[in-house]
C-alpha cells in the first residue's frame, strides 16, 4: 500500500523559499511519477508539477519560474521548492502519485496535506 | 492550457436523490478525465478515472460518462457521506488542470 507524508515548515516569510518533503512508503520511488498539488483556502485545486526519478520534470507554467522539484531515491523522498513566496502561496500542499505523464493517468495515492502559511 | 469548467458550482440535494455534475473541457481530451471527491481537512480521493472507470473501493452509486469535451459524474441515491466538493481533472496534456469544483450539500 502506497503511503505519502508531507513535511516542512508551516510558516514561511514573504519573499523566502517554501520547502516541502514528501516521504513515500510501501513502494519504490522509482515506480511512479510524483506530483505536487495545492489548494489555497476556499479555492480549488492547482497542479504544481511532477517529476520522475530519472529527473524528468513538468511544471505548471503559472509557477514554472519559481518551482524546483527533486528526488532522493536513497531516502524514498521527493521535494518541492517554491521561491519568492507571497501570501497567494498560502495553501494546503499535497503530494500524490501517478503512473504516467499524459493519457489515462490519475492521482491514486495522496498525502494528508501540509498547510503552509506565508506571513511575516 | 486546457480550461475545465463545471456546472453547477453548488447544489443541494436530499438523501436518496440522483445528482448529476457536468464538466466541460476547452478542447477535446478523449477520455483523459478523472473525478475526485474532496472533503474539508482531507486529501482528494479519486472516484472515477478514464472518464468512466470506477476506482477500486468506490461505491457503485458513483458513475462517470463522456468523451471529447463533455463529461458527467452521477451519484445515484445520494448518501450523507457524499457531501463534499467534486472536481474533474484532465490529463490529456500538461499542465494538468482541474475544474473549479461542485459543492454538494444537503437540502
Amino acid at each position: 500500500q502506497v503511503q505519502l507524508q508531507e513535511s516542512g515548515p508551516g510558516l514561511v516569510k514573504p519573499s523566502e523559499t517554501l520547502s516541502l518533503t514528501c516521504t513515500v512508503s510501501g513502494v519504490s520511488i522509482r515506480s511512479y511519477y510524483w506530483n505536487w498539488i495545492r489548494q489555497p483556502p476556499g479555492k480549488g485545486l492547482e497542479w504544481i508539477g511532477h517529476m520522475y526519478h530519472s529527473g524528468t520534470t513538468n511544471y505548471n507554467p503559472s509557477l514554472k519560474s519559481r518551482v524546483t522539484m527533486s528526488v532522493d531515491t536513497s531516502k524514498n523522498q521527493f521535494y518541492l521548492n517554491l521561491t519568492s513566496v507571497t501570501a497567494a502561496d498560502t495553501a494546503d500542499y499535497y503530494c500524490a502519485s501517478s503512473l504516467a505523464i499524459t493519457g489515462w493517468n490519475w492521482f491514486d495515492s495522496w498525502g494528508k496535506g501540509a498547510l503552509v502559511t506565508v506571513s511575516s | 492550457d486546457v480550461q475545465m469548467t463545471q456546472s453547477p458550482s453548488s447544489l443541494s440535494a436530499s438523501v436518496g436523490d440522483t445528482v448529476t455534475i457536468t464538466c466541460r473541457a476547452s478542447q477535446t481530451i478523449n477520455t483523459y478525465l478523472n473525478w475526485y471527491q474532496k472533503k474539508p481537512g482531507r486529501a482528494p480521493k479519486v472516484l472515477i478515472y478514464a472518464a468512466s472507470s470506477l476506482q477500486t473501493g468506490v461505491p457503485s452509486r458513483f458513475s462517470g460518462s463522456g468523451s471529447g469535451t463533455d463529461f458527467t459524474l452521477t451519484i445515484s441515491s445520494l448518501q450523507p457521506e457524499d457531501l463534499a466538493t467534486y472536481y474533474c481533472q484532465q490529463t490529456n496534456s500538461v499542465p494538468y488542470t482541474f475544474g473549479p469544483g461542485t459543492t454538494v450539500d444537503l437540502k
